[in-house]
């Protein structure tokens, strides 16, 4: 079973914090993922990694930044918190890019 | 801007009800169209990928349809439980990722 996990299901921070959200995948996969849903969108695409150091930009990019160093973790980070990106987070993994993705639970993150 | 679109918003049915939601979707650049399933406090799951125009996939008592030359994808559910009770997503696979409808929310009353 693909197991994809999150650092935090809940987290408040303040405008100006930098915050990390955390993601690592079990199964080896090439593909990871970070999304955000926001009420009446879907979910989209922020960053993602098609292998270690790797990265492209999604959708919405701005105001965030990722690292990979290690296969199994993705890293998205939020240089300086601020309200409009109070959301939840998925991260996501897939073995081929076009194949099914694995979510995590999500972190639903609160910037006030 | 790529648009996907989920028919209806939502959707209220009694238990044993069929029902079924759409997908709308350019049908230029299509690679594949992608259903998840998600339940509340639950990671989204996958149901099925399509790829093939006339595409039919079934797992249990849910079912997808694909109609690559028009752009719409249908998803039935026979005879629903109230474990059915999710928001269904579609994704278009397209220029490399994955592009999200809003999804169709489903509850089902015992």
């Amino acid at each position: 079973d693909v197991k994809v996990t999150q650092s935090s299901r809940y987290l408040v921070k303040r405008t100006g914090e930098k915050v990390f959200l955390e993601c690592v995948q079990d199964m080896d996969h090439e593909n990871m993922f970070w999304y955000r849903q926001d009420p009446g969108l879907g979910l989209r695409l922020i960053y993602f990694s098609y292998d270690v150091k790797m990265k492209e930009k999604g959708d919405i990019p701005e105001g965030y930044s990722v690292s990979r160093e290690k296969k199994e973790r993705f890293s998205l980070i939020l240089e300086s918190a601020s309200t409009n990106q109070t959301s939840m987070y998925l991260c996501a993994s897939s073995f081929l890019r076009e194949e099914e993705q694995y979510f995590g639970p999500g972190t639903r993150l609160t910037v006030t | 801007i790529l648009n996907v679109e989920q028919s209806p918003q939502s959707l209220h049915v009694q238990e044993g009800d069929s029902t079924n939601f759409t997908c709308s979707f350019p049908s230029s650049n299509f690679y594949a169209l992608h259903w998840y399933r998600w339940e509340t406090a639950k990671s989204p799951e996958a149901l099925f990928v399509m790829t093939l125009n006339g595409d039919e996939k079934k797992k249990g008592r849910i079912s997808a349809t694909l109609n690559t030359k028009e752009g719409y994808s249908y998803l039935y559910i026979k005879g629903s439980q109230p474990e059915d009770s999710a928001t269904y997503l579609c994704a278009l696979f397209t220029f490399q990722k994955l592009v999200f409808g809003t999804g169709t929310r489903l509850l089902v009353s015992p």
